[in-house]
């Protein structure tokens, strides 16, 4: 099993519709979650963390849910430079340090 | 501030040869991490640099190794190169612990490794 899984899609969804990702790690000692997007052929940028009791940001909102080990992202009102992959990151426990730990990413596509 | 700078952005090497990439992190950041993303796949972990320290490696074999300098640039080497080296390597740093401290890993735009 992958330490961190995410569903590759594609999703792919009309301008203004929701979506919604699901992440789930493996290591119930993990701490410190993100969600990072990577644009095609370009280097992943953080979108935002996820914090235990939920976070929003404009139209993206985050949970955390530790006791079923996973953590999710809603984008409402989806716009047509939303499409990209979303990249799920968990700091697991490795060696006694954590090591930012990435799932493959879940493609979104926002058509017209 | 300048952002992460890696170089060379292209690379093409012949397999069983060596190469040398770099990384230059964003002034202040004293931790470098490495990560390969082969097409079509998430980024794996390589290796963690801090204080110029080896501090954790990912799931792969020796002949992928490197350092940090004192001035925190760091330098991934790839020996006896395989047709599945190739792929994009990304390095990230990030904010020593403390004030300001995220946990945001910034990425460098990426050294694209081909190996024929």
């Amino acid at each position: 099993r992958k330490e961190v899984e995410q569903d590759p899609g594609p999703f792919n969804v009309p301008e203004g519709a929701t979506v919604a990702f699901n992440c789930t790690y493996s290591n119930s000692a993990s701490q410190s979650f993100f969600w990072y997007r990577q644009d095609c052929r370009k280097e992943p940028k953080l979108l935002m963390s996820v914090y235990s009791s939920g976070n929003e940001d404009g139209r993206f909102t985050a949970q955390l849910n530790r006791a079923s080990q996973y953590i999710s992202l809603l984008i409402r009102d989806s716009k047509l430079s939303d499409s990209a992959t979303y990249l799920c990151v968990v700091n697991l426990a490795s060696g006694g340090s954590y090591i930012p730990t990435f799932g493959r990413g879940t493609s979104l596509i926002v058509h017209p | 501030e300048a952002g992460v700078t890696q170089s060379p952005t292209h690379l093409i090497k012949t397999r069983g040869h060596q190469a040398t990439l770099r990384c230059s992190p964003i002034s202040g950041h004293t931790s470098v991490y490495w990560y390969q993303q082969a097409l079509g796949l998430g980024l794996q972990f390589l290796l963690w640099y801090d204080e110029g320290e080896e501090r954790n490696r990912g799931n792969f074999p020796p002949r992928f190794s490197g350092r940090q300098f004192p001035n925190y640039s760091s330098e991934l080497n790839v020996n006896a190169l395989e047709l599945e080296d190739s792929a994009l390597y990304l390095c990230a740093s990030i904010r020593t612990p403390g004030q300001r401290y995220t946990g945001e890993l910034f990425f460098g735009e990426g050294s694209r490794l081909t190996v024929l």
